[in-house]
């Protein structure tokens, strides 16, 4: 597609649950990363993907937290057991290298 | 630790008078700088950038300045329009990481 595509664009779930969320980026885009950005907060950075390199998991706010990218493409970012802090708008970007982030339309996760 | 910090949370400005919107950093080592746009349930998208080697970049109606020694950097938009009006998202890099760190943003609404 022509833009980073993010699924769903809603989600409610109750606490306790398990989410995945997807993330479908530009085509040829090498590098993936996943922010979040709570309500009054900027854009967290929760973890990149970069080719086949080892993703940096480095903002990830606790082991609930995991991404995978399959096949260099597509990435799932799944929260295990969701609380109410994790309510965010979840955001994906893709880029080539040197060029800026182009970002989805995010996720917005409410935990109730 | 904010390392990017956007202390106006909202500005107000008339049609056709300029916006400034301002964005200071803690962190020395960033060497690049970026303004990203963003309207209700869409992505950000990207504004205009500056490289720390220059003290000025322009776009059209958009000019960013950047102060190092001040760690300071803003974004004037001139004339201001009614379509301006969304949520300013300030952005740090640092050459060899791949992550950008953002401010919590301003929301500018021009008022026609």
């Amino acid at each position: 597609g022509a833009g980073v595509s993010q699924s769903p664009s809603n989600k409610v779930t109750e606490k306790g649950k398990d989410v995945e969320l997807r993330c479908d980026p530009i085509s040829g885009h090498t590098a993936l990363y996943w922010y979040r950005q709570s309500l009054g907060q900027g854009l967290e950075f929760l973890i990149y993907f970069q080719g086949n390199s080892a993703p940096d998991k480095s903002g990830l706010p606790s082991d609930r937290f995991s991404a995978e990218r399959t096949g260099g493409s597509v990435s799932t970012l799944t929260i295990q057991r969701t609380q109410q802090e994790d309510s965010a708008v979840y955001l994906c970007a893709s880029r080539l290298i040197n060029y800026g982030y182009t970002f989805g339309s995010g996720t917005r996760l409410t935990v109730v | 630790d904010q390392q990017v910090k956007q202390n106006s949370p909202s500005l107000s400005v008339q049609e056709g008078r300029i916006s400034i919107l301002n964005c200071d950093y803690t962190n020395s080592m960033f060497d690049y700088f970026l303004w990203y746009k963003k309207y209700p349930a869409e992505g950000p998208t990207f504004l205009i950038s500056i490289s720390s080697i220059k003290d000025k970049n322009e776009d059209g109606r958009f000019t960013v300045f950047l102060n190092k020694s001040a760690k300071h950097l803003s974004l004037h938009i001139v004339p201001s329009q009614p379509g301006d009006s969304a949520v300013y998202f300030c952005a740090a890099g640092q050459g060899g990481s791949e992550k950008l760190v953002f401010g919590k943003g301003t929301k500018l609404t021009v008022n026609p």
